[in-house]
């Protein structure tokens, strides 16, 4: 049973506009959230985290929103650009970091 | 400065046969991971170490073995392939318990024939 879903496989966005992808999770007991940036032949790369007490960190063009109520995050990406097109995994962990748990992935294409 | 090293990075192996994926990293981390990932799906976690002689298992770990000798490597073997382990294998590494970042490698993709 997946703990951690990405509900949509791709999204498509336009270059300078704002890209949202999002995640849900199912286990309460996460407290911290990663997402990572995959480009193709290569292996995810750590991209921006939160921690469960927060409600949004932001990195430059990358901000996560987590609403522990709603059991959701979403990652925005303003403006997007053509380098962020890639597959973007959402993870999630609980207080001893041992395991991560990994959504399946969204698509991202960002058209010039 | 390497990071997380996998080889091979692709394999056939025909059902039945044995292999071991090699993970080496040169960060001096403490925990190392293995993860899969099947097409359309998250990774899933198959055996993770939290230090050298200390294993566990993750949730797919059914097919698999692993070691941890030293504080670089940690291979993982496939004992006797099945098409069902036909993947992409990814190792990670982190450096201590409250660094949540993981480190991955660039992933063997094997097929299981």
């Amino acid at each position: 049973d997946q703990q951690v879903k990405q509900n949509s496989p791709s999204l498509s966005v336009q270059e300078g506009r704002i890209s949202i992808l999002n995640c849900d999770y199912t286990n309460s007991m996460f407290d911290y959230f990663l997402w990572y940036k995959k480009y193709p032949a290569e292996g995810p790369t750590f991209l921006i985290s939160i921690s469960s007490i927060k409600d949004k960190n932001e990195d430059g063009r990358f901000t996560v929103f987590l609403n522990k109520s709603a059991k959701h995050l979403s990652l925005h990406i303003v403006p997007s650009q053509p380098g962020d097109s890639a597959v973007y995994f959402c993870a999630a962990s609980a207080d001893n970091f041992n395991k991560f748990y990994f959504g399946s992935g969204t698509k991202l294409n960002v058209k010039p | 400065n390497a990071g997380v090293t996998q080889t091979p990075k692709f394999r056939i192996l025909k059902i039945g046969q044995s292999m071991t994926l090699q993970c080496t990293q040169d960060m001096n981390h403490n925990y190392m991971y293995w993860y899969r990932q099947d097409p359309g799906m998250g990774l899933k976690l198959i055996y993770y170490s939290v230090g050298a002689g200390i294993t566990d298992k993750g949730e797919v770990p059914n097919g698999y073995n692993v070691s941890r000798s030293t504080t670089e490597d940690f291979p993982l073997r496939l004992e006797l392939a099945a098409p069902s382990q036909t993947s992409v294998y990814f190792c990670a590494s982190r450096v201590t318990s409250t660094n949540e970042k993981l480190f991955f490698g660039s992933g063997t993709q094997l097929s299981v024939l």
